[in-house]
């Protein structure tokens, strides 16, 4: 199964934690780092998260990775209104031989 | 300061051909995997292409495996995707990135492409 799957949407209020969740394969998540991109509306996606759970520097540390298994996700602490975007999973693909994303998760801070 | 300035873009017939280029500076390009990514309007993001860092290795999507070919010139910090056989579905922005999954993963703004009669 060559596809990481994402919730379509997420929705908290400020301060609060989300998580949004990516679902992949063995050929992908198990054996490969993931990686999570944010993007702002009218905007080019931006790394939060690399090699699972590493944060590039200027990331706040309100953003967190981890990952299980065929699974990761993303959480987000301390819900504020600038972090409504979208958010995107992604792993290399053994079998594709090529990069896979995740389909995105909006998230809306109500 | 990092900087993917990414340009070519347009519109385009389908079966037309376009060349995009992407521009580097603030780091040693030579030294780096480059990706191209694309978006769909209104979609998610699909992986393109990638190609190692002096050249001479290159990999596909299988949506543009035969008709996309991926290239750089390290002496003017520059990549290149060619676009050859477009069909309206090609169109996207299309984004460079430095490193992609790597610790030094980076952006460019993008150029729109548009396949259309």
């Amino acid at each position: 199964q060559s596809v990481l799957t994402q919730p379509p949407s997420a929705s908290g209020t400020p301060g609060q934690r989300v998580t949004i969740s990516c679902s992949g394969a063995s050929s992908n998540i198990e054996r490969n780092a993931v990686s999570w991109y944010q993007q702002l509306p009218g905007t080019a996606p931006r790394v939060l998260i690399h090699s699972n759970s590493q944060r590039p520097s200027g990331v706040p540390d309100r953003f967190s990775g981890s990952k299980s298994g065929t699974s990761a996700s993303l959480a987000i602490s301390g819900l504020q209104s600038e972090d409504e975007a979208d958010y995107y999973c992604a792993a290399w693909d053994d079998s594709l031989t090529g990069v896979l994303f995740g389909g995105g998760t909006k998230l809306t801070v109500l | 300061e990092v900087q993917l300035v990414e340009s070519g873009g347009g519109l385009v017939q389908p079966g037309g051909s376009l060349r995009l280029s992407c521009a580097a500076s603030g780091f040693t390009f030579s030294s780096d995997w480059m990706h191209w990514v694309r978006q769909a309007p209104g979609k998610g993001l699909a992986w393109v292409s990638r190609i190692n860092s002096d050249g001479s290795r290159t990999t596909y999507a299988d949506s543009v495996k035969g008709r996309f070919t991926i290239s750089r010139d390290n002496a003017k910090n520059t990549l290149y995707l060619q676009m050859n056989s477009l069909r309206a579905e090609d169109t996207s922005v299309y984004y460079c990135a430095r490193s992609l999954l790597g610790r030094s993963d980076y952006w460019g703004q993008g150029t729109l492409v548009t396949v259309s009669s």
